[in-house]
């Protein structure tokens, strides 16, 4: 169980076009999904926490306009990176907690490596 | 500022022998406390939770943790090679879903 699945696994865009990355709880429901982003040997900076139903929330520094987070219903949260540039290339990695059981337990997606070029 | 410090290594333990990773957080609201393993060019995935003062073991696998110190561990007992990764701890505040992640511990197990 707990498992969260995100797609596309690897994308490879051109500078100033838009990619988006989608986010799924496969066989959990989950209220809130994080955004991180990876960059190499380096650890997990959360970029924004994605509410059903509601706005995310960004964290400082993070540009809302730039990184458009939607989370439409209860297992699917989607991060669109607009206007990629050279520097948006990292690893992207979404996490969902568990609506149900009271557990506090985060579970990872499989994370997406993107590349502007 | 919460944080939370590990020790980045890279550990090298002998293969069969006890891997230990330690980690200390800042923030004494913190009630919650996770490992994640991470390998190269993968996402983190959830190994252990411990919410409480003392042990919890599963399988080969022991968290510690102990508030009054603000320090967890992870203990790996029976290193096997696939055991080699980054591992991170991360804390997590009471009433707050966001985790607070260390910088992580890189784990080589010697064969």
């Amino acid at each position: 169980g707990a498992v969260v699945s995100q797609h596309p696994s690897r994308v490879i865009c051109k500078s100033g076009t838009s990619v988006k990355i989608e986010c799924r709880s496969l066989d959990f429901q989950a209220t809130t999904m994080f955004w991180y982003r990876q960059f190499p040997k380096q650890s997990l900076m959360l970029m924004a926490t994605s509410n059903e139903g509601s706005k995310a929330t960004y964290e400082q520094g993070v540009e809302k306009d730039k990184f458009l987070i939607n989370h439409a219903s209860l297992t699917l949260s989607t991060l669109t990176v607009t206007s990629a540039h050279p520097e948006d290339s990292s690893f992207y990695i979404c996490s969902a907690r568990p609506l149900m059981g009271g557990q506090n337990e985060q579970y990872f997606g499989p994370g997406t490596r993107l590349t502007v070029t | 500022q919460k944080e939370v410090e590990q020790n980045s290594g890279p550990l090298s333990v002998p293969e069969g022998a006890i891997a230990s990773l330690n980690c200390t957080y800042s923030d004494r609201g913190s009630q919650s406390f996770f490992w994640y393993r991470q390998y190269s060019g993968k996402s983190p995935e959830l190994i252990m939770s411990i919410y409480s003062n003392g042990d919890k073991e599963d399988g080969r696998f022991t968290a510690q943790l102990n508030k009054a110190s603000q320090y967890v561990s992870l203990l790996i007992r029976d290193s096997q090679p696939s055991d080699s990764a980054t591992y991170l701890c991360a804390s997590q505040e009471s009433g707050n879903e966001k985790l607070t992640f260390g910088t992580g511990t890189r784990l080589t197990i010697i064969p």
